[in-house]
């Protein structure tokens, strides 16, 4: 069976800097895909970043990024100049190719961005 | 184009009694999954349903149940609730089985007193 650990409940940078969130997860399965998303206290859950395990290369979009690593098994979200609308629940996910969209959850990280 | 949609967004139930939570997924796509989030937790997955079969089944008892209208809108139904069921169901629906992209309604948040 799959597992999502994310380590760390709770997390707050100052607005404007870059702050690292961890995703570590188990399987055995060799195609998957990794997802970060977002819920902010409106509940609405929102993708962030998506990874496809056969690409090598780290996804980005904007100022999120992600360092994939599958050997180790790890998946980290870097936020960069972080900003208010960041504050928000974040979440780690793993979806087995062919499963879609049956998603495996991490127990999620707050973040607090201070003005 | 109107997102996800759930309703209701809130309600509370005894236990014991029956309840019904339905979703409306993006136009034009074909499949919803159901999740259940207790508070301080990650969702956990209950069910699948593309063209109105169940293509996916999460680790839940049979007082959950679900099933998917020729509309694709979905409705959720758990009996003999327990306290243990108090959670924020959320609904995600994608265009097609094989994308990796689905869009969340806002959750209906269910208080079993």
């Amino acid at each position: 069976a799959q597992t999502v650990t994310q380590s760390q409940p709770e997390m707050s940078v100052q607005e404007a800097e870059t702050v690292t969130l961890s995703c570590t997860y188990d399987t055995s399965e060799s195609n998957y895909y990794l997802f970060w998303y977002k819920q902010p206290p409106s509940r609405q859950m929102i993708l962030v970043i998506r990874q496809e395990a056969y690409k090598q290369q780290n996804a980005t979009e904007n100022r999120f990024s992600v360092n994939f690593q599958k050997a180790a098994k790890s998946f980290s979200l870097k936020i960069s100049d972080s900003q208010l609308g960041d504050t928000a629940m974040y979440f780690c996910a793993f979806m087995k190719e062919g499963y879609h969209y049956q998603l495996i959850w991490g127990a999620g990280t707050k973040l607090i961005i201070k003005p | 184009d109107a997102g996800v949609t759930q309703s209701p967004t809130h309600l509370i139930k005894t236990r014991g009694q029956q309840v019904t939570l339905r979703c409306s997924p993006i136009s034009g796509h074909k499949s919803v999954s159901w999740y259940q989030q207790v508070l301080g937790q990650g969702p956990q997955f209950i069910f699948q349903y593309y063209e109105k079969e169940e293509r996916g089944r999460g680790n839940f008892p049979d007082r959950f149940s679900a099933r998917q209208f020729p509309n694709y809108s979905s409705e959720l139904n758990v009996n003999a609730l327990l306290l243990g069921d108090s959670a924020l169901y959320l609904c995600a629906s994608t265009g097609t089985t094989g994308s990796t992209e689905a869009f969340f309604g806002q959750g209906t948040r269910l208080t079993v007193v």
